[in-house]
């Protein structure tokens, strides 16, 4: 499996951050598809996820200003984030997550190569 | 938000010699299916985070068995047996049980 991701890499701040993720040589059903990005310098965070059904979690620090999609005829999942600011740079990666049945997610065994996004005026 | 605190933050290590670096949660990460969720990656320099271990104690597929993880509830160990020199970058851990998923601030192997 390998997961492939494009998008904007320079924005003005209150532009929409755009990017989409496919999913190249796997399934895309059973998984959940996630957005996790990076901050120069700094530690990982989480974005949120999308199951392939639609069903989608968001990090309440983002909820406000976040739409994941999932388009399962082309095997590929976005992120939307608007109104960005400085505080949005970051590189972002996608990522797969696993569940066994129920249970919580975890294990994101899958990611992609990141897509750095600056914003700036 | 579940605050996750390893330790330390920066480890310097001999070539061969073992390591071990902490990871703490501030709620139990322990599950009612008595799965550990929490996970381990590593980010070498350049490059997109790898999933190490998974559900606390399991080796992701093609991980040497040089790595090992163990831990339950809020207190989390991994180790590395023997240091080689392709184990440098930043190691984190990340708990998956509550929303948000959450990771640590990282932990920096580096070579002596």
């Amino acid at each position: 499996v390998q997961l492939q991701q494009w998008g904007a890499g320079l924005l003005k701040p209150s532009e929409t951050l755009s990017l989409t993720c496919a999913v190249h040589g796997g399934s895309f059903s059973g998984y959940f598809w996630n957005w996790v990005r990076q901050p120069p310098g700094k530690g990982l965070e989480w974005i949120g996820e999308i199951y392939h059904s639609g069903k989608v979690t968001y990090n309440p620090s983002l909820e406000s200003r976040l739409t994941i999609s999932v388009d399962t005829s082309n095997n590929q999942f976005s992120l939307k984030l608007h109104s960005v600011t400085a505080a949005d740079t970051a590189v972002y990666y996608c990522a797969r997550g696993l569940r066994r049945g129920i249970s919580p997610r975890y294990g994101l065994d899958v990611w992609g190569p990141g897509t750095t996004v600056t914003v700036s005026s | 938000d579940i605050v996750m605190t390893q330790s330390p933050l920066s480890l310097p290590v001999t070539p061969g010699e073992p390591a071990s670096i902490s990871c703490r949660s501030s709620q139990s990460l322990l599950h009612s299916d008595r799965y550990n969720y929490l996970d381990w990656y590593l980010q070498k320099p350049g490059q997109s985070p790898q999933l190490l271990i998974y559900l606390g104690s399991s080796r992701a597929p093609g991980v040497p068995d040089r790595f090992s993880a163990s831990g339950s509830g809020t207190d989390f160990t991994l180790k590395i047996s023997r240091v080689e020199a392709d184990d440098v970058g930043v190691y984190y851990c990340m708990q998956t049980l509550h929303t948000p998923p959450t990771f640590g601030l990282g932990t920096k192997l580096e070579i002596k």
